[in-house]
């Protein structure tokens, strides 16, 4: 059973507004989020992190928000851009270990 | 330095040949990571290795996945014989200690 998981394949937004991606995860252990992003043809590259520790992160455009009681964490992304379109994958870690469960993906595309 | 390399970028085989996949780790990683993504599933961790040795296989499928290291700038993930739903996107990751995880471009693997 997936502990990570992305209930939206795909997201549509139009250049200049807010992009939000959601993803829920399971495990109460889990103390370390990173969000990645995943161009065609290529591997998936860091993006932003957060620990549980902390209800935010921000970074430029980038902003994940952590809300633990309800093991949930969204990436937001502001203004999106064209360029922003890529799958983006939700990734949580549990603090013994660096094994590092993702989640299975969305998919945004950002219209011009 | 060149990031992670994996080899060879497609492999197209037949049902019940072997495959064999490569990964150089960014030199002076001590973690190598060996991913597996399908649409299903999305990205899933099959192995782990700390300073050349295995940590955490459990993600290994079955007997038929095998992986090694038999130093640290190089890795292999082996498929004997191969399956059909064995056709998916193979991630080679590494990082230095608990950090980000650097992941290759990956190898599109179709059984046929």
């Amino acid at each position: 059973d997936q502990q990570v998981k992305q209930n939206s394949p795909s997201l549509s937004v139009q250049e200049g507004r807010i992009s939000i991606l959601n993803c829920d995860y399971t495990n109460s252990m889990f103390d370390y989020f990173l969000w990645y992003k995943k161009y065609p043809a290529e591997g998936p590259t860091f993006l932003i992190s957060i620990s549980s520790i902390k209800d935010k992160n921000e970074d430029g455009r980038f902003t994940v928000f952590l809300n633990k009681s309800a093991k949930h964490l969204s990436l937001h992304i502001v203004p999106s851009q064209p360029g922003d379109s890529a799958v983006y994958f939700c990734a949580a870690r549990s603090g013994d270990f660096n094994k590092f469960y993702f989640g299975s993906g969305t998919k945004l595309n950002v219209k011009p | 330095d060149a990031g992670v390399i994996q080899s060879p970028r497609h492999e197209v085989t037949e049902m019940g040949q072997e495959v064999t996949l490569r990964c150089k780790p960014i030199s002076g990683h001590d973690y190598l990571f060996w991913y597996r993504q399908t649409m299903m599933r999305g990205l899933e961790l099959l192995i782990y290795f700390n300073n050349n040795v295995p940590i955490d296989d459990s993600g290994m499928p079955e007997d038929r996945f095998s992986a090694k290291m038999p130093n640290a700038s190089f890795s292999t993930l082996k498929i004997q014989p191969s399956e059909p739903r064995d056709s998916a996107v193979y991630f080679c990751a590494s990082s230095l200690g608990s950090d980000e995880q650097f992941f290759g471009p990956g190898t599109r693997l179709t059984v046929l």
